[in-house]
C-alpha cells in the first residue's frame, strides 16, 4: 500500500541541527510534491515547505526560510528535512506528507518526534 | 499569509446526529481554474492527520459518504450527516491556494 515511513525520534541540544528522513513506497515517488509540517505539543498543524519532484526546487514558509532545507533522493524514494539552529520551541512532531495535483496532503508519515533540550 | 478561523473550537456530538464545522478564510480561495483550494483533515487521537475533503467538496479516497464539504469562496462547512464514535478527534481546514499553506486552529469533536 501507499505509505511514507519516517526516521526515528531525535533528542537534540539547542543550536544543533536535525535531519529527518521520509521514505515512500507503493507509489511513484517522483510524481508527487513532498510536504513537511510540524505540530508542537498540544498545538495545531504548521506547514514548513515542500519540494517539487520535477525539478527538485523547494519552497519554504517564510518563518523557516534560512533554517530549513528540504531535499530528496529520487533513487531511493526518500525525502529529507533538515532544520538548523534548533531552539526549544522547535520541539514538535514533524510530518512528511504527499501532495497530490490539487495540493491535497493525501498520504502522511507516522511523524518524527524532535525534542530540543539544554 | 491567508488566515483561517474555525468555529466552534469544541463540538460535543451525539452519535447518530449530524454535526457541522465552519471554516472562514481571510481572502477568497477561488483559483483562476474555478476550484476552491480548501481541504479538510481529521487527526484522530494519537494518529497522523488524514485527508477528508479536497477542493472544498470532493471526498478523498476511502472517506465515508457521511462526510461532505461545501461553501462559498471564503466560507466553508464540513458536515457529518450522522456522527459515529470513530469520528472523534480534531478537524482542521487548510488552504492550498498560495504558499505558505495555512491551517485553521482546529475543532475538537468529542462525544457528549
Amino acid at each position: 500500500q501507499e505509505q511514507l515511513v519516517q526516521s526515528g525520534a531525535e533528542l537534540k541540544k539547542a543550536g544543533a541541527s536535525v535531519k529527518v528522513s521520509c521514505k515512500g513506497s507503493g507509489f511513484i515517488f517522483n510524481g508527487y510534491f513532498m510536504h513537511w509540517l510540524r505540530q508542537a505539543p498540544g498545538q495545531g498543524l504548521e506547514w514548513m515547505g515542500w519540494i517539487n519532484p520535477n525539478n527538485g526546487v523547494p519552497k519554504y514558509a517564510p518563518k523557516f526560510q534560512g533554517r530549513v532545507t528540504v531535499t530528496r533522493d529520487r533513487a531511493i524514494s526518500t525525502a529529507y528535512m533538515e532544520l538548523s539552529s534548533l531552539r526549544y520551541d522547535d520541539t514538535a512532531v514533524y510530518y512528511c506528507a504527499r501532495g497530490d495535483a490539487e495540493y491535497l496532503l493525501d498520504v502522511w508519515g507516522q511523524g518524527t518526534t524532535v525534542i530540543v533540550s539544554s | 499569509d491567508i488566515v483561517l478561523t474555525q468555529s466552534p473550537l469544541i463540538l460535543p456530538v451525539t452519535p447518530g446526529e449530524p454535526a457541522s464545522i465552519s471554516c472562514r478564510s481571510s481572502q477568497s480561495l477561488l483559483h483562476g481554474n474555478g476550484y476552491k483550494y480548501l481541504a479538510w483533515y481529521l487527526q484522530k487521537p494519537g494518529q497522523s492527520p488524514q485527508a477528508l475533503i479536497s477542493l472544498g467538496s470532493g471526498r478523498a479516497s476511502g472517506v465515508p459518504d457521511r462526510f461532505s464539504g461545501s461553501g462559498s469562496d471564503t466560507d466553508f462547512i464540513l458536515t457529518i450527516s450522522r456522527v459515529e464514535a470513530e469520528d472523534v478527534g480534531v478537524y482542521y481546514c487548510m488552504q492550498a491556494l498560495e504558499a505558505p499553506l495555512t491551517f485553521g486552529p482546529g475543532t475538537k469533536v468529542e462525544i457528549k
